[in-house]
């Protein structure tokens, strides 16, 4: 079966930095998603990965193994608004976006 | 900069009763989706739509539902009689199709809420 694991929720500080991981199993592999989505609105693209290493934009950076099924998003210098849920999403073998079910990273003044 | 839209925002109905859910995808994308997501679960894929056909469709999208393009700007999603378990928000999203895995894109949704 296809399986995203990801933490449900996760905490940090505001002026921190946060890592949330990503592991998946799917059938096949043709790119990885970060999404942002704060409570009821619709998901936001972050970043996309289809090859091995890390990729920057701005406070934000994503990172990806695919010999260990493995993702990360990295978020520096945490604010406020950083306050939301983010979705790993993997494209599959057939171009299907396949979720996780998202962690919730609440930050704390 | 091009966004999805959507509307309405909030769709109130009867159980039993037709809805159609609107959405006008990004002007030069050709690839277009409903996904939906019930309250604190993950997204779930509904449908893609290209060419004027459906491509691709989950289990989710049964009978009861359908998707049209009834012109060059529409994208709409009908749901013939709406059961409680459909109350969800919905979301359109759309892509360029130059390549597979560009960005889907996605609408501000529309929460139905079925009574």
């Amino acid at each position: 079966g296809q399986n995203i694991d990801q933490p449900t929720e996760m905490t940090a500080t505001e002026g921190a930095i946060v890592q949330i991981n990503c592991t998946y199993q799917t059938s096949g592999f043709n790119g990885l998603f970060w999404y942002q989505q704060h409570a009821g609105e619709a998901p936001t693209f972050l970043s996309y990965n289809v090859l091995d290493g890390l990729e920057e934009k701005g406070r934000f950076s994503s990172f990806l193994s695919r010999s260990k099924g493995y993702s990360y998003l990295l978020l520096k210098e945490l604010q406020m608004k950083d306050s939301a849920s983010y979705l790993c999403v993997v494209m599959d073998s057939n171009y299907q976006l396949i979720w996780g079910a998202g962690t919730k990273l609440i930050i704390k003044p | 900069e091009p966004e999805v839209t959507q509307t309405p925002s909030h769709q109130v109905t009867q159980m039993g009763q037709e809805v159609i859910l609107r959405c006008v995808p990004i002007s030069n994308h050709l690839y277009f989706y409903w996904y939906r997501q019930i309250l604190g679960q993950k997204v779930e894929f509904l449908v893609s739509f290209y060419n004027n056909e459906i491509s691709e469709k989950s289990e989710i999208f049964d009978d009861q539902f359908s998707v049209e393009r009834p012109d060059g700007s529409n994208f709409t999603l009908k749901i013939r009689s709406t059961k409680l378990e459909d109350s969800a928000m919905y979301f359109c999203a759309s892509r360029d199709g130059t390549a597979h895995t560009d960005t889907q894109y996605f609408g501000p949704g529309t929460r139905l809420t079925v009574l």
